[in-house]
């Protein structure tokens, strides 16, 4: 069954500590991204890869972290530098073909208490 | 000048309406073209895509495509109550081959 995998889907953090989003795909995808998403608004772009070992900051990258050691998973790192991580987390694969669209994983809905 | 802009909404058309969600984008030289649809605290699911001028059918939606006037427009015919969602355009840019996504526009159909 071909997909993209987020877990957890709720996390609750206390303020001060680093939390890890998993994102996992088996769609054999070049490309992973990360966005974020907060009530009422669009989709903001954290990170992206494009090949294993390499990866970019996005246009909102600043208090969060991210890894590309396997083809199929890109996790998500929020740290304690990330003032206001209240948001729903969404991860995204494409191939590397110019003509194919994203697809997303399920998401994370992350909450500072 | 936003690379893809949306119809800020929302929109709210009585069920069995047609529904109009419009996109344009800044470059010119774009190829690939799509819409997605996000329900409350739900991720984007495709449900169109568009790489050729003009229209292109599938069921009760028809995306439109106007590269001369860098336009792309999602049409729902006999709305439903269940098409209540934000819609998102997302465009391919050509010089870098990232996807840009519009704020969405939300529709409600009202029974």
């Amino acid at each position: 069954d071909g997909g993209i995998t987020q877990s957890p889907k709720y996390l609750f953090r206390k303020e001060g500590q680093n939390v890890t989003l998993s994102c996992e795909q088996n769609l054999n995808h070049d490309a992973m991204y990360w966005y974020r998403q907060d009530p009422g608004q669009g989709l903001r772009l954290i990170y992206y890869s494009q090949i294993v070992n390499d990866f970019q900051k996005g246009d909102i990258a600043e208090g969060y972290s991210v890894s590309r050691e396997k083809k199929e998973s890109f996790p998500l790192t929020v740290t304690s530098a990330q003032k206001n991580p209240t948001a729903f987390y969404l991860c995204a694969s494409r191939s590397g073909i110019s003509t194919d669209t994203q697809y997303f994983g399920p998401g994370t809905r992350l909450t500072v208490l | 000048q936003k690379e893809v802009e949306q119809n800020s909404g929302p929109l709210s058309v009585p069920e069995g309406a047609i529904a109009s969600l419009n996109c344009t984008y800044s470059d010119r030289v774009s190829q690939s073209f799509f819409w997605y649809r996000q329900y409350s605290g739900k991720s984007p699911e495709l449900i169109m895509s568009i790489y050729s001028n003009g229209d292109k059918e599938d069921g009760r939606f028809t995306a439109q495509l106007n590269k001369a006037s860098q336009y792309v427009s999602l049409l729902i015919r006999d709305s439903q109550p269940s098409d209540s969602a934000t819609y998102l355009c997302a465009v391919i840019m050509y010089n870098n081959n990232d996807m840009r996504f519009g704020a969405g526009t939300r529709l409600t159909v009202k029974p």
